[in-house]
């Protein structure tokens, strides 16, 4: 059973737009949310995570928004390069040192 | 930073051998790793947690015959296929969990190829 339900699957943009990722989850002990970037071939790599103490968290181009209420997150990539082209996975546990529950990914395509 | 390398990146095996794939934290003490198996452009799937000293939990659905886990050392965990199938062709990943009990970090991954 999916524990974390991510959206869109793929994902084209154009350089310099908006990348936006929709994660939702059901259980209600789950609080670290992050999100992995994933090259082909490559082990997934942390891109950033939020608690749910608080909305949104921003690092450089890429912004988590948390809402608890929905019990739903989403990353934005802002300024989207060809080099951010790569499947994105969103996660939870219950706690950050917890396996993580995976989304099914969404793969993005920025295109120049 | 820190740091998990798996090793080898990349095998291949015939049916019916064994296989086994390390997994060692570099610059920390991992009381708990993780593994997970990944299929070609799906997610990351958990197949057990393994916790150093003590035995592996298995998720429902993975055969603790076939996939062994050991986690003998606080830097090393080792997953071994056994008796080796096309079909467990997959790419592998471990993550580790620092002594901190903060951070989980993954490696690079092993991809096995069973022929």
């Amino acid at each position: 059973q999916q524990q974390v339900k991510q959206s869109p699957q793929s994902l084209i943009v154009q350089k310099g737009g908006i990348s936006i990722i929709n994660c939702a989850y059901e259980n209600t002990a789950f609080d670290y949310f992050p999100w992995y970037q994933q090259f082909p071939g490559k082990g997934p790599a942390l891109l950033i995570a939020i608690r749910p103490d608080v909305s949104e968290k921003k690092e450089g181009r890429f912004t988590i928004s948390f809402n608890k209420s929905a019990k739903q997150f989403s990353l934005h990539i802002m300024d989207s390069q060809p080099g951010d082209s790569a499947t994105y996975f969103c996660a939870a546990s219950i706690n950050s040192g917890y396996a993580l529950n995976f989304g099914k990914g969404t793969s993005l395509l920025v295109t120049p | 930073g820190a740091v998990v390398s798996q090793h080898p990146s990349r095998v291949i095996c015939k049916s019916g051998t064994s296989v086994k794939i390390e997994c060692r934290s570099l610059d920390f003490q991992a009381t708990t790793m993780f593994w997970y198996r990944q299929f070609p452009k799906q997610s990351l799937m958990l197949m057990a947690t393994s916790n150093e000293g003590s035995k592996a939990t298995y998720e429902q659905g993975v055969e603790k015959d076939k996939f062994l886990i050991n986690h003998a050392s606080l830097t090393l965990s080792t997953l071994t296929v056994t008796s080796a199938h096309p079909e467990d062709s997959s790419f592998y990943i471990c993550s580790a969990r620092d002594f901190s009990g903060n951070t989980i970090y993954f490696g690079e991954g092993s991809w096995l190829t069973v022929v």
